[in-house]
C-alpha cells in the first residue's frame, strides 16, 4: 500500500519568514495530493491540493509543488503569520477506489512573533 | 449547512465496555470515512463506505465495526473497548466524481479514553 513520509515533525519560524514542509510517497500511481491544516481541538481542513498532471499550484501565500519523478511534494507558506501556527498534514490518494487518503505524520508549525 | 457532525465529543469507557460513535453529514456525499488520530502517527483509516449499505476495511479495522444504513449517517462501534483504542476519532465525507479524487470534509472529532 501507499506510504507517506513527512518532514520535519516540528518547525519554528519567525513571523514574516517562509515555511516549507516536505512529503514523499511510495505509490507511483497516486494522483492526488492534498494538504490539511489542523488547529487545536478541531478537525483537519483542506488548505490546498494538487493533482498529478500539475507541477505547481498557488493560492495567495500558500503554494504546493509536485515532483512525480522523485515522488515528493512540498508545501510552501510565505510571509508567515501567527494564525498559521497549527499542525499540517500531507496526504496522497491511494489506489483501489473509495477516494481513500494515506496521511503523513504531521508537522507542528509555530510562528513566533 | 452543518457539514460533518460527530456525537459525542468526549467519552470515557472502562475496558470491555461498548459504545457507538455517530457521524452525520448534510452534504449528500456518497463516501464516508472513519479515522483515528494518535500522537506522531497522523490519521489512519479504520473503515470507509462508498455508499448506503456498503462498508469496507481500512488500514486499522481490528476491534471496530461500522454500519451505513442511511446515506447521511456512518456509525463506528467498539464492541469491547481496550486501552489501545484510546484516541481521537474523526469522521470525514466526500463526493464521488468520475473525474477523480475529491476533498474530504472532516468532523470536529471525538476524544475517547479507555481506562
Amino acid at each position: 500500500g501507499e506510504n507517506v513520509e513527512q518532514h520535519p515533525s516540528t518547525l519554528s519560524v519567525q513571523e514574516g519568514d517562509s515555511a516549507v514542509i516536505k512529503c514523499t510517497y511510495s505509490d507511483s500511481a497516486s494522483n492526488y495530493f492534498p494538504w490539511y491544516k489542523q488547529e487545536l481541538g478541531k478537525g483537519p481542513q483542506l488548505i490546498i491540493d494538487i493533482r498529478s498532471n500539475v507541477g505547481e499550484k498557488k493560492d495567495q501565500r500558500i503554494a504546493v509543488t509536485l515532483n512525480k519523478t522523485a515522488k515528493h511534494f512540498s508545501l510552501h507558506i510565505t510571509e508567515t503569520q501567527p494564525e498559521d501556527s497549527a499542525v499540517y498534514f500531507c496526504a496522497a490518494r491511494t489506489t483501489g477506489g473509495g477516494n481513500k487518503l494515506t496521511f503523513g505524520t504531521g508537522t507542528q508549525l509555530k510562528v513566533e512573533l | 449547512n452543518a457539514g460533518v457532525t460527530q456525537t459525542p465529543k468526549f467519552r470515557v469507557l472502562k475496558t470491555g465496555q461498548s459504545m457507538t460513535l455517530l457521524c452525520a453529514q448534510d452534504m449528500n456525499h456518497e463516501y464516508m470515512y472513519w479515522y483515528r488520530q494518535d500522537p506522531g502517527m497522523g490519521l489512519r483509516l479504520i473503515h470507509y463506505s462508498v455508499g448506503e449499505g456498503t462498508t469496507a476495511k481500512g488500514e486499522v479495522p481490528d476491534g471496530y465495526n461500522v454500519s451505513r444504513l442511511k446515506k447521511q449517517n456512518f456509525l463506528l462501534g467498539l464492541e469491547s473497548a481496550a486501552p489501545s483504542q484510546t484516541s481521537v476519532y474523526f469522521c470525514a465525507s466526500s463526493y464521488f466524481s468520475g473525474q477523480g479524487a475529491n476533498e474530504q470534509y472532516f468532523g470536529p472529532g471525538t476524544r475517547l479514553t479507555v481506562t
